[in-house]
């Protein structure tokens, strides 16, 4: 199978940046995609890249370097909205996504 | 619009009974998806069809039967289920079927089985 890691939980205050890094196997690797889960609820798309370099979306950014089969995303300006599960994907060329297990944000105030 | 619709929210259910669950998709997508997600786990995928054939199963055992009666609907019908297969049932749907097709989930079923 594919090993997807990232850390287990982050913690950080309002208005804050939090880094959540990301490493896949590169064998099959077609593309990475970043969810948020907020308890209880379905995950939803932030980001999807397949190519090296940054995408930037508003507060939140992925990084993205084939090479070292490693990716990450940004949370700037963190709000408490943002307390959530988000999850790392590799796709590969069918489009089955293999999540990681999830990093849990906790902001506080 | 990216909203994929499921029913019911919540479903309780014993062993011996015969239930479905729903998911529908207006979005023209011509991939569906189910996944089950336990507690504090990633989603897991089990069933993928591609314009309404069965393109991928993860080798799920056959108490989950899912259908595909038309390119905007999903079923998975559930028949003697254990206590273990009690988690978030979670449906999906993509514009096709490939590597860079972004998914897109519905809200989920939370399944008890008793």
């Amino acid at each position: 199978g594919q090993n997807i890691d990232q850390p287990t939980e982050m913690t950080a205050t309002e208005g804050a940046i939090v880094q959540i890094n990301c490493t896949y196997q590169t064998s099959g690797f077609n593309g990475l995609f970043w969810y948020q889960q907020h308890a209880g609820e379905a995950p939803t798309f932030l980001s999807y890249n397949v190519l090296d370099g940054l995408e930037e979306k508003g507060r939140f950014s992925s990084f993205l370097s084939r090479s070292k089969g490693y990716s990450y995303l940004l949370l700037k300006e963190l709000q408490m909205k943002d307390s959530a599960s988000y999850l790392c994907a590799q796709t590969d060329s069918w489009g089955k996504l293999q999540f990681g297990a999830g990093t849990q944000v906790v902001v506080t105030p | 619009d990216t909203e994929v619709t499921q029913t019911p929210k919540h479903l309780v259910m014993g062993m011996t009974n015969k239930k479905s669950l729903k998911c529908e998709q207006h979005m023209g997508h011509r991939a569906m998806y189910w996944y089950k997600q336990k507690a504090k786990k990633p989603p897991e995928l089990m069933f993928v069809y591609s314009y309404e054939k069965l393109s991928i199963n993860e080798s799920v055992p056959s108490r989950f039967s899912p259908e595909c009666p038309n390119s905007s609907l999903l079923n998975l019908h559930l028949h003697a289920l254990q206590p273990e297969d009690s988690a978030l049932y979670l449906c999906a749907s993509s514009q096709a079927l490939g590597g860079g097709e972004t998914q897109y989930f519905g809200p989920g079923t939370r399944l008890l089985v008793l």
